[in-house]
Formats: structure tokens, sequence, C-alpha cells
């Protein structure tokens, strides 16, 4: 799992404003994930792509947009229209295939906070 | 859906002592459940994970238990040290959906 970063480790927002959380990894996965994490809640998925130039939402993605124009970049977008950003945000990749039963290596994550 | 129940939220067991955390599922075409361990401010870590084709697997202090038929699964960690401190989480996957669920997590704390 030392193979994704996350960047920046922490970052804060203005209410209104779009960012652009970064993640990337280096171990030739196809799969690539984002995770939202609150206190006392499991992980759960924003968005996932299963290859280049493919996502799909998961539960959570409304407020949220991402591009996978690389394979190994997976940026994840905060929008204005996402009313409780503030969060920790975990990427995650896998060999893929698009299949859920690859194990997934997390980064080290980005914790947003909205001022 | 998927719904995967983790039990309990907190636990705190004595250095030496085993911990036990159960977890349970609804899907029952889900056929991968991986355990992570995470530590404060930190990402999670998987430990251990099991398929459907395996009833138990074990890893050292840590093994995992899968009972299908009741659709619940469970991990286990014997002689229980302070560094096994942390956030635990399980979760389930399923060959038909487009999903990887997690349960709330446990937070187990070993007292020296």
């Amino acid at each position: 799992d030392g193979g994704i970063t996350q960047s920046p480790k922490y970052l804060f927002r203005k209410e209104g404003q779009n960012v652009t959380l970064s993640c990337e990894q280096n171990l030739n996965h196809d799969a690539m994930y984002w995770y939202r994490q609150d206190p006392g809640q499991g992980l759960r998925l924003i968005y996932y792509s299963q290859i280049v130039n493919d996502f799909q939402k998961g539960d959570i993605a409304e407020g949220y947009s991402v591009s996978r124009e690389k394979k190994e970049s997976f940026p994840l977008t905060v929008t204005s229209a996402q009313k409780n950003p503030t969060a920790f945000y975990l990427c995650a990749s896998s060999e893929g295939g698009g299949y859920f039963e690859d194990t997934q290596y997390f980064g080290p994550g980005t914790r947003l906070t909205v001022l | 859906g998927e719904n995967v129940e983790q039990h309990p939220s907190t636990l705190s067991v004595q250095e030496g002592d085993s911990a036990v955390i159960k977890c349970t599922y609804s899907d029952s075409a889900s056929n991968y459940f991986p355990w992570y361990k995470q530590e404060l401010g930190k990402r999670p870590q998987l430990i251990i994970d099991i398929r459907s084709n395996v009833g138990e697997k074990k890893d050292q202090r840590i093994a995992v238990t899968l009972n299908k038929t009741a659709k619940h699964f469970s991990l286990h960690i014997t002689e229980t040290q302070p560094e096994d401190s942390a956030v635990y989480f399980c979760a389930a996957s399923s060959n038909t959906g487009n999903q990887f669920y997690f349960g709330t997590g446990t937070s187990l704390t070993v007292i020296p």
C-alpha cells in the first residue's frame, strides 16, 4: 500500500469553493476507489473506476466528481453542491478486472475541513 | 444492496486475552470478506481476508471464521498486545453487485 499517495494531507475549504483531492498509485492497478469516512461510520463509497476513462457512482456520489484520464491517477473534486464535505477521504486501488473481490490498498487519506 | 453490521462498537481487553469481533451480512451472494485495521489518523490496512469457499483462515495470532449459512464472519485475535489497539473494520463484497460494503468499525483497546 505504500504505492498509493494522496495529497494534500490536510485541506481547508471555504463554503462555495470547489476543491480537488489528488490520488496517485504506482502499483499498476486497474481499479481505483474513493471513500469517505465520518466518525462512528464505516467507509462509504463515493466513486470507483475499473478502467481508464470509465467510472461509476457509489452510494454517496452527489456533490462529487471524478476523472480517470490516466491509469495511475484518480482525482476527486468536492464541489460546492456537497453540503457537508468535512470528512476524511480515502483513496484505494486494487488489481482490478472490475470485481469487488480484490484486495483494496488504501492511501494515507486527506482530511478536508470546511471553514 | 448489501448491509454489513459489526459488533461491538468498542471493546476493551487485558493484554494477553483474546478479542472477538463479529460481522453479519445480508447478501447471500457475497463471497469475499476482508478485515482492515486502522490506527488513529492512518490508512486502513488489510490484516486478513477470507473467501466463501473457506470456513476458517489463520495467520499467527489472527484468525477469521465464516459461516455462510448464518451469514456471519468473525475476527479472532489471541494473546492481544497493546499494539493491537486500533479500529477494526469488516467488509463484504458481492460477485453480482458493484459495491464493497464496510461495517461501522470496532475500536479495540488492549490494556497493558
